[in-house]
């Protein structure tokens, strides 16, 4: 069971670039998040999903996209990377909004 | 131990004292709190959890408190040992919009 990965674990990328974070979660939970974590601060909540097909947005989600095509699947896009998109990203997945998240380990994105 | 009613950004502990981490909570519809542990690196890992409906709930070596007329929340954690420096995070759920929203963090280092 490997819970919530998330793919890529590190990437640079320039100014300007498109990319994809990819998490996938395999306990069948309805709930996933993504979040940006910066030096010294707390997890900020970019988009989340409550069920496949549905996205909404979080505290930060200007420069980000999602889709939730397939339950287990939740992606994070960054169609024009900027540097004030460098930081580490983290996925979560949860069965439901009154249980625990679970956490991926983390992609660490650098904007150069 | 160390307590303050106040959210503290960093905790210092002597080995074997117990630990106190406060974390006030922004929305009054919230009905499910999470603590969670953060280790360099990693993750967030799940703690213990409580509901609205309860004032408090033990755990092994933790127990969280909360005080729904004041919107705190805080985590004990008794006879702190090495392993248990981390940053430790708050986190609750609207009951409405179902969103996992995190508090500012507290760095708890354990003095030997």
């Amino acid at each position: 069971n490997a819970g919530v990965t998330q793919t890529p674990k590190f990437r640079v990328l320039k100014t300007g670039q498109s990319m994809t974070l990819l998490c996938a979660q395999d306990m069948n939970h309805e709930y996933m998040y993504w979040y940006r974590q910066d030096p010294g601060m707390g997890l900020r909540l970019i988009h989340y999903s409550v069920g496949e097909g549905t996205t909404a947005k979080g505290e930060v989600p200007d420069g980000y996209n999602v889709s939730r095509l397939k339950k287990q699947n939740f992606l994070l896009g960054l169609e024009s990377a900027a540097p004030s998109q460098t930081s580490v990203y983290f996925c979560a997945s949860s069965s439901g909004g009154n249980t625990e998240a679970f956490f991926g380990q983390g992609t660490r994105l650098t904007v150069v | 131990g160390e307590s303050v009613g106040l959210h503290l950004p960093t905790l210092s502990v002597q080995e074997g004292d117990n630990s106190i981490i406060n974390c006030a909570y922004s929305n009054s519809a919230s009905d499910y709190f999470i603590w969670y542990k953060q280790e360099s690196g990693k993750g967030p890992q799940f703690i213990i959890d409580i509901r609205s409906n309860m004032d408090k709930r033990q755990g092994q070596r933790v127990t969280v408190l909360l005080n729904k007329t004041v919107k705190h929340l805080s985590l004990q954690i008794a006879a702190t040992q090495p392993g248990d420096s981390a940053v430790y995070f708050c986190a609750e759920i609207g009951a409405n919009d179902y969103k996992l929203s995190f508090g500012a963090g507290t760095t708890v280092t354990v003095r030997a």
